[in-house]
């Protein structure tokens, strides 16, 4: 099966508190995508991150930064000195490489995040 | 440049009518996918279209269709609405279809959605 799990529904920090986002997926495929996206209030899906089965460095990017680990088939999101325009719901998702294509992700329910002044 | 548009924005339907959503693709993007987010939920794939061709379907019944016109853009049509139908609908688009893999970027650009509502 391919799966993607967000165990937390939902996160509240105090700005400027490091938070991470937890992700973890199934696929039966060796080859496969993984994903951050973020979605504001106004609804469009933001792209953060792709990252593909064989390239397992850790990424940082300002005050994002990912994890991802094979072995426990996670992908985890973290970031940094929170602010309170971090604010949204964040997805991780995943595309399988058989059956998969670049406009068939397969989305976790989604984890919001609230970051209070 | 314009990014992903959608309409309409908002929609009120009732029960057993018909609704048509609309997509124009960020111009050059030639693949376009439709997504059904529910509230509380990440999205679902329901249709991708390149080249005017259906690439990909997902787990939607028959009074789910859509199509692509020769400009990109992009319709999806929803018949018989059920209260279930009220979603937020998603467009995306990107530069290919990325089937077998071969996924370039990795990245597809969202519209703003088409929020649905049905009494």
């Amino acid at each position: 099966a391919q799966k993607v799990t967000q165990a937390q529904t939902e996160i509240s920090v105090v700005e400027k508190e490091d938070v991470t986002l937890d992700c973890v997926y199934e696929t039966r495929d060796t080859t496969y995508y993984l994903f951050w996206y973020k979605q504001p209030p106004s609804g469009e899906l933001v792209f953060l991150i792709r990252r593909n089965s064989f390239d397992e460095q850790n990424e940082i990017s300002g005050r994002y930064s990912w994890n991802f680990q094979k072995s426990t088939s996670s992908f985890n999101f973290t970031i940094t000195a929170s602010q309170v325009v971090d604010s949204a719901v964040y997805f991780c998702a995943l595309i399988p490489s058989y059956g998969g294509s670049q406009g068939n992700l397969i989305f976790g329910k989604g984890t919001k995040l609230s970051v209070k002044p | 440049d314009a990014g992903v548009t959608q309409s309409p924005t908002h929609l009120i339907k009732t029960r057993g009518q018909q609704v048509t959503l609309r997509c124009s693709p960020i111009s050059g993007h030639k693949s376009v996918s439709w997504y059904q987010q529910v509230l509380g939920q990440g999205p679902q794939f329901i249709f991708q279209y390149y080249e005017k061709e259906e690439r990909g379907r997902g787990n939607f019944p028959d009074r789910f269709s859509a199509r692509q016109f020769p400009n990109y853009s992009s319709e999806l049509n929803v018949n018989a609405l059920l209260l279930g139908d009220s979603a937020l609908y998603l467009c995306a688009s990107s530069s290919n279809p990325g089937t077998g893999g071969s996924v370039n970027t990795g990245e597809l650009f969202f519209g703003e959605g088409s929020r649905l509502t049905v009494l």
